[in-house]
């Protein structure tokens, strides 16, 4: 299995420029999660689907950030528009659903806001 | 705050030495989990240990839980300059399946 895919796995843009990362989880997996994870503030949960659908959004920042989940085989997190405090690296993570068990986190894509 | 605070926040030690990190939690929790990060990777699981157990073993790696206290410590024994890393525990909270993961312990190994 090639684990979870992230792209890009760098986004340099400029202050108000929609951004939107990618992420493609394992294959079977029914949770996938978006992370966030700076300096400052550590590793926050932002948004969780169980089955295509958002769970719990209460991480999310704000109204700028959005997220979709279409089918089990790929998920979008936007910001639109994009501000330099969102400069971040951002994890997509998944996990075999069902009761207790590891998540598997992609590579990353690291955000820099100018 | 988060919900597990990993102490120290740093720790260096030479290749070999045994090396030990703490995590600290505030309400119940189902399971905790450690895992590890490379400088610029993703993070990667390396062990579950679950409120009912006391220790749990995996190679080189000791984990301990201790619910009274609200805390767990990770081991590495004989530590190899690839555990160069940051551990992060990660908990949830008691049936949540969301993960809370705490600020990390950064471990750098001497050769």
């Amino acid at each position: 299995d090639a684990g979870v895919i992230q792209s890009p796995r760098h986004e340099v843009t400029e202050m108000g420029q929609e951004v939107t990362l990618r992420c493609k989880p394992i294959s079977g997996h029914n949770s996938l999660f978006w992370y966030r994870q700076t300096m400052m503030r550590g590793l926050e949960l932002l948004i969780y689907f169980n089955n295509n659908v958002p769970i719990d959004d209460s991480g999310m920042p704000e109204d700028r950030f959005s997220a979709k989940m279409p089918n089990a085989s790929f998920s979008t997190l936007k910001i639109q528009p994009s501000e330099p405090r969102d400069s971040a690296v951002y994890f997509c993570a998944s996990r075999l659903g069902g009761g207790v068990s590891e998540q598997f986190f992609g590579p990353g894509t690291r955000l820099t806001v100018l | 705050s988060q919900q597990g605070e990993e102490d120290p926040q740093a720790l260096s030690i030479q290749e070999g030495e045994n090396a030990t990190m703490n995590c600290s939690y505030k309400t119940s929790i189902n399971n905790l989990q450690w895992y590890r990060q490379n400088s610029g990777r993703g993070l990667v699981h390396l062990i579950l240990i679950r409120s009912n157990e006391r220790e749990k073993h995996s190679g080189r790696l000791r984990v301990t839980l201790d619910t009274s206290k609200k805390s767990s410590s990770l081991l590495i024994t004989a530590s190899r300059a690839a555990d160069t890393a940051s551990y992060f525990c990660a908990t949830d909270a008691g049936g949540n399946e969301k993960l809370t993961f705490g600020t990390g312990t950064r471990l750098t190994i001497i050769p």
